[in-house]
């Protein structure tokens, strides 16, 4: 069964740091592009990046070019999204998700239970 | 960058069939899917490649794609269908989404 845990919510500062986690299970780590969606609150989804565990192949969406870290450790089937300093507009519900990548497509085809990362001074 | 246009809202009796669109440049150039997300809970993917469902999803939701939009048709729609719904589409190399559209079953 194909599994994507994430690490618990988070209250930050205004310019305070953060990396968040997925831990991946249930299929190969490094086979799949896995990736970051935001979700501001009572908003839609906007996608952030992915990164391909293999070869860490990263690519961002331009909105968040600069913005933020996207990366993955292979050895416990990890990926990341980190901040180095937060501001309140982060403020928002982050999902993890594999991506399938075919047909020069791609689509998003199991979700993590969502991160809620909180930025208040 | 590449924009995907839905409906705020849209609302359907019982056992009916309604179609959500979602509206691109020629989105029909481009494999579009589809994503289910219920109050305070993940997103769920319900079509892909513009007609196929995953496993597990019922028969009642299929998908398609032509010219400059896609769309998601439910029939005979359930109160459990009721959510928000995002179209989705691929841009040389990155994902765009929808805005969304809240399906109110009444």
């Amino acid at each position: 069964e194909v599994q994507l845990v994430q690490s618990g919510p988070e209250v930050k500062k205004p310019g305070e740091s953060l990396k968040i986690s997925c831990q991946v299970s249930g299929y190969s780590f490094t086979k799949y592009w896995i990736g970051w969606v935001r979700q501001m609150p009572g908003k839609g989804l906007e996608w952030m990046g992915i990164i391909y565990p293999g070869d860490s192949d990263t690519r961002y969406h331009p909105s968040f070019q600069g913005q933020v870290t996207i990366s993955a450790d292979k050895s416990i089937s990890t990926a990341y999204l980190q901040w180095s300093s937060l501001k309140a507009s982060d403020t928002a519900m982050y999902y993890c998700a594999r991506h399938i990548s075919t047909l020069g497509t791609m689509w998003l085809d199991y979700w993590g239970h969502g991160t809620l990362v909180t930025v208040s001074s | 960058s590449y924009e995907l246009t839905q409906p705020p809202s849209v609302s359907v009796s019982p056992g009916q069939t309604v179609s959500i669109a979602c509206s691109g440049d020629n989105l029909g150039d481009k494999y579009t899917s589809w994503y289910q997300q219920r109050p305070g809970q993940s997103p769920v993917l319900v079509i892909y490649q513009n007609t196929e469902r995953p496993s597990g999803i019922p028969e009642r939701f299929s998908g398609s794609n032509s010219g400059h939009t896609a769309a998601l048709t439910i029939s005979g729609t359930q109160a459990m269908d009721e959510a928000d719904y995002f179209c989705q589409a691929w841009d040389s190399t990155t994902a765009v989404f929808g805005g969304g559209t809240k399906l109110t079953v009444l």
